[in-house]
């Protein structure tokens, strides 16, 4: 069993929808990422949370430590959102390394 | 620099040669690790370094790979004689300092493909 597991792993959507993808993990952790990776494959972080939630514009990266799980929504989801979500922790005993979820493929459609 | 820079971004390379592949971290980030994404697959951990000293070399998959960073700046990841199996994207990203209240900033990333 993977330490981050990330649901659902394919996702389409229309334009406009409310998105939401879901991380669960096992291992204690010391903070989350949300990261965004395009069909070019760059990698851009969205979110690092380690409490509560944060918004950068459409979207929203809740975490709750004691359930151990995370979401990523988007609002008002347009084409451009298309991209592999990846939701990765630091495990409490690493200090640093990030160990990732195997990503949600998200699709939006016109 | 703005970001964090790879080079090459692609680099097709003959089984059993050896690569060399370069990250320049954002200007003043101490923290600097390696990633490798093979294709169809996760993200994984190979190395890490704060400063010039790597604490966690454990994702390293075997002896011939091995990655230095020298000037608390730049690092090079090696591989030797490589092999079909390391046909991957080579990431690497940066952060001010490691430890878990610091962001990360990644890089484009090298595509290498062992024919």
């Amino acid at each position: 069993k993977n330490e981050v597991e990330q649901s659902p792993q394919n996702l389409t959507a229309q334009e406009g929808e409310f998105i939401t993808i879901n991380c669960s993990y096992s291992v204690g952790i010391s903070a989350l990422h949300w990261l965004q990776q395009h069909p070019g494959g760059g990698i851009v972080s969205l979110f690092m949370l380690s409490s509560g939630k944060k918004k950068h514009g459409r979207l929203i990266a809740t975490i709750n430590i004691q359930e151990k799980h995370s979401s990523l929504h988007i609002t008002a989801s347009h084409p451009r959102d298309s991209a592999v979500y990846i939701c990765a922790v630091i495990d409490t005993g690493t200090a640093s390394k990030l160990t990732f979820g195997t990503g949600t493929r998200l699709q939006v459609t016109l | 620099g703005a970001g964090v820079s790879q080079s090459p971004s692609n680099k097709v390379t003959e089984k059993g040669k050896d690569v060399e592949l370069r990250c320049d971290p954002i200007s003043g980030h101490t923290a600097l690790y390696w990633y490798r994404q093979r294709l169809g697959q996760g993200l994984e951990f190979l190395i890490y370094f704060q400063g010039n000293s790597a604490p966690d070399k454990s994702g390293l998959p075997s002896d011939r790979f091995s990655a230095e960073r020298t000037g608390e700046s730049v690092s090079t990841l090696t591989i030797q004689r490589t092999q079909q199996e390391d046909s991957a994207v080579y990431l690497c990203a940066s952060s001010h300092r490691a430890g878990r209240t610091y962001g990360y900033t990644f890089g484009s990333g090298t595509r290498l493909t062992v024919v």
